[in-house]
């Protein structure tokens, strides 16, 4: 079975300060990863994710996340927080064959302070 | 209209009354999903739908009642739901079946309050 967790359901940081929202997975064999972004009142939005190639993705807004396989881990980082980024963030994962299942974490509401 | 749409955004309802969301995708997609959002939960999946039919329910009560006419529109209907029913419910589409791009796309969601 498939499983996420994300450390920490609150991150604040100073605008310009470095992002960083942890996830680990768990599942069987290596998954498909996302990352997506909640704003207040809307849907999710997927920001990145992670199929196969370059362990290093780059997504919209200027994150990016690494897969780590031996780490089973997909931290979602960003340089130079913005206040805009202000959000709750949720990593998924799927299996690469199969239904597309996304098993989500319980999402970071990740606080910009000015 | 781009993307999903899901209708109303907001419902309040008694635990006697019958109502219905709807969600439309304008994506030509071919896939999808009804996700249920609580606060401090994970999203949890409800139902699949993959060219009108349902592939997966994850065990969800028989007061939920989801419909796909076509692949542009899911509805989910709802029966005599409990105050723990209340949340953000989230309609998704994706192209599939690539799984390398088979993106899920989400609505804004339909805040329910059961009284």
């Amino acid at each position: 079975a498939q499983s996420v967790t994300q450390l920490g359901s609150h991150v604040s940081v100073s605008e310009g300060a470095l992002v960083l929202l942890r996830c680990n997975y768990s599942s069987s064999v290596p998954p498909y990863l996302f990352w997506y972004v909640q704003y207040p009142n809307q849907g999710l939005q997927l920001l990145l994710k992670y199929t196969t190639g370059a362990t290093l993705v780059k997504g919209i807004n200027g994150f990016e996340a690494e897969f780590k396989k031996s780490e089973t881990s997909f931290h979602l980082t960003k340089p130079s927080a913005h206040m805009s980024d202000a959000a709750e963030y949720f990593c998924a994962v799927r299996l690469q064959t199969g239904a597309n299942n996304l098993f989500f974490g319980t999402g970071t509401r990740l606080t910009v302070i000015p | 209209e781009t993307g999903v749409t899901q209708t109303p955004r907001h419902l309040v309802m008694g635990m006697t009354n019958k109502k219905s969301l709807k969600c439309e995708q304008h994506l030509g997609h071919n896939a999808m999903y009804w996700y249920k959002q609580s606060a401090k939960k994970p999203l949890e999946l409800m139902f699949v739908y993959s060219l009108e039919e349902r592939v997966e329910n994850n065990s969800v009560p028989s007061r939920f009642s989801p419909e796909c006419p076509n692949s542009s529109h899911l509805f989910l209907h709802l029966h005599t739901l409990q105050p723990e029913d209340s949340a953000l419910y989230l309609c998704a589409s994706s192209q599939g079946p690539d799984p390398t791009t088979d993106t899920q796309y989400f609505g804004p969601g339909t805040r329910l309050t059961v009284l």
